[in-house]
């Protein structure tokens, strides 16, 4: 298995709605990441998970709260969003956290805030 | 503060020419750079790898190169087909080797 999962591949939500977007991957690799990206823009890193720590925050408001429960799952909990919260939500993983690895991306989740 | 640029921003061919998509970086001190294609609304696939000691990198009728010094990189695709279109992304690691910063990327349409 080669591939970086993502689901839902769609989701349209509420200001006051709650919801979670779930990225799986079975190559073993140790390092998941949270991109965001708007139409037309490059993809923005949110959050970045090596060996299931936290590791980096790129001052993501507090509405996004991300949850690593095991080497293979990563999570993106959604809660009071935005309408300019609307974008594609990129998952990405590499082998180990850090130089001269090629990362492998989701499809992504298209998530459109009402 | 690392930035990437890439240039043209959006690019025309006819099937079968080859054609050089640009990036530029700001910051030299990079552990690598990536070439990445993306689909309308879909995921990133990595094209090629260039560590920073190499200089080029090839992968079927890809190739790209490195000119770390000056701060640019190149993507060579020969005898274009019109599979090719989408946007072409271009990344270089941060100097922390934390995260990719990218390009806002080259669309490429390529017609029959």
């Amino acid at each position: 298995d080669t591939e970086v999962t993502q689901t839902p591949k769609h989701l349209v939500m509420g200001m006051t709605n709650k919801k979670s977007l779930k990225c799986e991957q079975h190559m073993g690799h140790r390092a998941m990441y949270w991109y965001k990206q708007k139409a037309k823009k490059p993809p923005e890193l949110m959050f970045v998970y090596s060996y299931e720590k936290l590791s980096i925050n790129e001052s993501v408001p507090s509405r996004f709260s991300p949850e690593c429960p095991n080497s293979s799952l990563l999570n993106l909990h959604l809660h009071a969003l935005q309408p300019e919260d609307s974008a594609l939500y990129l998952c990405a993983s590499e082998p180990i956290g850090g130089a001269n690895e090629k990362l492998f991306f989701g499809s992504g989740t298209q998530l459109s805030v009402l | 503060k690392q930035e990437v640029t890439q240039i043209p921003a959006a690019l025309s061919v006819p099937e079968g020419e080859n054609l050089v998509l640009n990036c530029s970086f700001t910051d030299s001190a990079i552990y690598n750079l990536q070439w990445f294609r993306q689909d309308p609304g879909k995921g990133l696939t990595s094209l090629l790898l260039i560590q920073s000691s190499q200089r080029e990198q090839t992968s079927g009728r890809l190739n790209a190169s490195l000119d770390k010094s000056s701060g640019r990189s190149t993507l060579y695709i020969a005898a274009s087909q019109p599979g090719d279109s989408a946007t072409y992304l271009c990344a270089v690691l941060n100097q922390a080797g934390t995260a990719l910063i990218f390009g806002k990327g080259t669309t490429l349409s390529v017609s029959s």
